[in-house]
């Protein structure tokens, strides 16, 4: 079963609007990252929180995360049409060796 | 500086022809990760590799086999395919625990 479940599945906003994309996962974790997937590409990685921290920023992404809830949560500021794609979240475990668990996915549609 | 490349980008396969799914890259990268994307799935690891010479089963490994060649190449195998494995295949790399993951392009498999 997969470690992570984003929510919502699908949203859809107006080019300039923020963006939130929740994560929630259900074991304990080393670190969190965000990944972004546009159509037909592979997954390009955004930004990596450790379970130490709270809140990270980069450029127009903000994450949290609330490791006593088991959540994370991604957002994108003043939203552009570029934007569009599929956002994951990846929980990372050390078990010997690192394994990233995905969920499964946000589908984020920015109108110009 | 290529990243991680992924031959062949497509491919069909009748039911129980074998094929092999290669992975590269030239990143020094110590992991590699073998997923398959199912739509409304997200990513599901198949197999991984911790480092050159050690292979490990992921969440879907059953049907496949892998080979870890050398630190450079990971190929995932199917010796007899069957429909439930059309799919699109993602190879990814790790240099180490706690880093980002650097993701291939996609080989896209249709079993008919």
């Amino acid at each position: 079963s997969q470690q992570g479940e984003e929510d919502p599945q699908a949203l859809s906003i107006q080019e300039g609007e923020n963006a939130t994309m929740n994560c929630s996962y259900k074991t304990s974790i080393n670190n969190l990252q965000w990944y972004r997937q546009n159509s037909g590409r592979g997954l390009v990685h955004l930004i990596l929180i450790r379970s130490n921290e709270r809140e990270k920023h980069s450029g127009r992404l903000r994450v949290t995360l609330d490791t006593s809830k088991k959540s994370s949560s991604l957002l994108i500021t003043a939203s552009r049409a570029a934007d569009t794609a599929s956002y994951f979240c990846a929980t990372v475990l050390f078990q010997g060796a690192q394994k990233l668990v995905f969920g499964q996915g946000t589908r984020l549609t920015i109108n110009p | 500086n290529a990243g991680v490349t992924q031959t062949p980008k497509f491919q069909v396969l009748k039911t129980g022809q074998s094929m092999t799914l290669q992975c590269a890259q030239d990143m020094n990268h110590n992991s590699m990760y073998w997923y398959r994307q199912d739509p409304g799935m997200g990513l599901r690891l198949i197999y991984y590799s911790a480092s050159e010479g050690t292979t490990d089963k992921g969440e879907v490994p059953n049907g496949y086999n892998v080979s870890r060649l050398n630190k450079r190449e990971f190929s995932l195998r199917l010796e007899s395919a069957a429909p439930s494995q059309t799919s699109v295949y993602f190879c990814a790399s790790i240099i180490s625990r706690g880093a980002e993951a650097f993701f291939g392009q996609g080989t896209r498999l249709t079993v008919v």
